[in-house]
């Protein structure tokens, strides 16, 4: 069954630096999404894409994060500049967006900010 | 707007009695259901959806739930659980038809002793 591929499975990065977080979801879908969870609490969104654009943002999404597909198989987060409170684990998903279709989820990257 | 409450934070069961993992919601439209299992260091993976047609649906290892509007609920069962059933459970909600942002409940710890 295809799946939803994030890399890396862990990052570590100093306060201030940029971080990339590598997607690749499922080849047919065409929605997709970035969640995060804080160590402890819940699952929250961050973004929705589709059709090469932001369909939706979280007020957790500000000027320091953006996202890009910047070919036909991989959906990219950046922090420009992190802070201690980032660190957490980034989930990305993918739908068709048909009803009902659920979103599948990857592993998760742990980012941790130093 | 949308929620959903999950009214056990850490569950705790015998392997082979029954499972019970509660879950009330909250919407404004008509929902779709999710519940979505994740073990220690995994991605989110779906156990099962309701999207307004049957009220039982059945998941996958054995798992399943009922929607009931009367009660706004979404109750995780299994008759007998295993060893391998100890995951973090997450109940999830989104307006039925659409590739909406999902709404996470705070999860549900299930714990399963010999």
């Amino acid at each position: 069954e295809p799946e939803v591929t994030q890399t890396p499975s862990h990052q570590v990065t100093q306060m201030g630096q940029e971080v990339i977080l590598r997607c690749v979801p499922i080849s047919n879908h065409l929605y997709f999404y970035w969640y995060r969870q804080i160590l402890g609490q819940k699952v929250e969104f961050l973004v929705s894409f589709y059709n090469n654009e932001i369909s939706e943002k979280s007020e957790i999404f500000d000027d320091q994060f953006s996202v890009e597909r910047p070919d036909g198989s991989n959906f990219t987060l950046k922090i420009r500049s992190t802070k201690l409170e980032d660190s957490a684990m980034y989930f990305c998903a993918s739908t068709y967006g048909r009803e009902g279709s659920p979103l599948h989820f990857g592993n998760g990257t742990r980012l941790t900010v130093t | 707007a949308q929620s959903v409450t999950q009214l056990d934070s850490h569950v705790s069961v015998s392997e082979g009695t029954p499972v019970l993992l509660r879950c009330n919601y909250s919407s404004s439209y008509s929902p779709s259901l999710f519940w979505y299992v994740q073990h220690p260091n995994k991605g989110l993976q779906l156990l099962l959806k309701y999207t307004s047609a049957a009220t039982l649906v059945k998941g996958i290892n054995g798992f399943e739930a009922e929607f009931k509007k009367s009660e706004t609920s979404f109750h995780l069962t299994k008759p007998s659980a295993h060893m391998s059933d100890a995951a973090e459970y997450f109940c999830v909600v989104t307006p039925t038809g659409t590739a909406s942002k999902l709404t996470f409940g705070t999860g549900t710890r299930l714990q399963v002793t010999l």
